[in-house]
């Protein structure tokens, strides 16, 4: 399809172990971001990329969260360690431009049981 | 730092009720401004936009104005539907979006 692709849909998963989350965005977006949104709260931003430059972390709510965007295209958002504050649904988005409208795709819903 | 500020939810409201979500911005510069919609279920959508003061950006009879002086960008319906129902996010972008926490829209029949 021509959207933003996440895998899986949904990934339940017992406290401690680690997840990877996949996103594979609109064909030729530079930018690239993660979100997280908890049941009933808004948009947390997470990561951003953009082309080549240094990503920005800003949001990663611990060291337990890294993203890495390979060939500048596909991404992928690990969670070490989870525990059960992780919970929530998991969007990515991208764009043209970092500054131009994003199109995100239906994210990935993740329950730490 | 850039932020944006939305009126608090959830917002209830009568089918063809006027419609009317508070949103203000803090922003150094000269952002686009963005609302989007999340239909339940579903991901976030991009509604509308504008890019520069005194802009209206206007989709599926929703608008909203930049207004640089008050700097807002409050969206309204003059009519709204059972189908309107969803989360509205404000955004601004200025090398990146910045999000508002969203209000949640229930129209009732």
């Amino acid at each position: 399809g021509a959207g933003v692709s996440q895998s899986p849909s949904n990934k339940v998963t017992e406290k401690g172990k680690d997840v990877e989350l996949r996103c594979d965005p609109i064909s030729g977006h530079t930018a690239l971001y993660w979100y997280r949104q908890s049941l009933g709260q808004g948009l947390e931003f997470l990561i951003y990329f953009q082309g080549n430059s240094a990503p920005d972390k800003s949001g990663l709510p611990s060291d337990r969260f890294s993203a890495e965007r390979t060939g500048g295209s596909v991404s992928t958002l690990t969670i070490q360690r989870t525990q059960q504050e992780d919970s929530a649904v998991y969007l990515c988005a991208s764009s043209p431009r970092g500054w131009q409208p994003q199109h995100f795709g239906d994210g990935t819903r993740l329950s730490i049981l | 730092g850039n932020s944006v500020t939305q009126m608090e939810g959830p917002v209830t409201l009568s089918e063809e009720a006027f419609l009317t979500i508070n949103c203000t911005y803090t922003a150094t510069g000269y952002p686009s401004l963005f609302w989007y919609v999340q239909y339940p279920g579903e991901g976030l959508q991009l509604l509308l936009k504008a890019t520069k003061a005194d802009d209206k950006g206007s989709n599926k009879g929703f608008e909203a104005t930049y207004r640089k002086e008050t700097t807002s960008f409050h969206l309204e319906k003059g009519s709204v539907q059972v189908s309107d129902s969803a989360v509205y996010f404000c955004a601004l972008s200025a090398q990146k979006l910045v999000f508002g926490q969203g209000t949640r829209l229930t129209i009732n029949p």
